[in-house]
């Protein structure tokens, strides 16, 4: 069974680079098919879900445009992970972020979700 | 890029009653929409996909629909466990994706 576990620190100073990790578990990020993406998504507090980029394991990305000037998303595959870094980040950058495989068929849907990590910015 | 709308905010339902959820897209790239289920302090949870595809596990008494750009889940007779906030996912442009601001059922 496939299982996604987020990993960073909780803790960001504003102006600084937030770096996540996702370790995939019960399957290869490699070796999946081209119809599988590895995305993260972002929720702040008390507020809905935003797409924040996707990544295929050939190294194909997807950005929000809303964020793209600071985003990047990168596949380990020695590590069978894939990684968040966004930069110069503010106060509306705190949200739990949440690691996901998408499918990339009909809409492009979301079927397995890290349980998500809190990333406060904060001086 | 698309946007969607969904209604109502809240929908305040008993145990046992259908539950109608809908979503609109500004414009449409696709006839069909995903739909999730969030339980507080939980990730979301795929419900349905594609014309009308459950994913593995979820029960048959949710179900979703589309036509153009309208797209809707029902929840045929909530159960105690239903109650919880429901998100609509679509297409944001060719290659971009976006999530509808939420329904919260409640009871």
């Amino acid at each position: 069974q496939l299982q996604l576990r987020e990993s960073g620190p909780g803790l960001v100073k504003p102006s600084e680079t937030l770096s996540l990790a996702c370790s995939v578990s019960g399957g290869s990020i490699s070796s999946s098919p081209t119809t599988y993406y590895w995305a993260w998504i972002r929720q702040p507090p008390g507020k809905g879900l935003e797409w924040i980029g996707s990544i295929h394991s050939g190294g194909n990305t997807y950005y929000s445009s809303s964020l793209r000037s600071r985003v990047a998303i990168s596949v380990d595959s020695s590590k069978n992970q894939f990684t968040l870094t966004l930069t110069s980040v503010t106060a509306a950058d705190t949200a739990t972020y949440y690691c996901a495989r998408q499918t990339w068929t009909s809409v492009g849907f979301f079927d397995s979700w890290g349980q998500g990590t809190l990333v406060n910015v904060s001086s | 890029e698309i946007v969607l709308t969904q209604s109502p905010g809240t929908l305040s339902l008993s145990p046992g009653e259908r539950a109608t959820l809908s979503c609109r897209a500004s414009q449409t790239l696709s006839s069909n929409a995903a739909w999730y289920q969030q339980k507080p302090g939980q990730a979301p949870r795929l419900l349905t996909y594609g014309t009308s595809s459950r994913a593995p596990g979820v029960p048959d008494r949710f179900s979703g629909s589309g036509s153009g750009a309208d797209f809707t889940l029902t929840i045929a007779g909530l159960e105690p466990e239903d109650f919880a906030v429901y998100y609509c996912q679509h297409l944001g442009s060719a290659v971009t994706w976006t999530f509808g601001p939420g329904t919260k059922v409640e009871i």
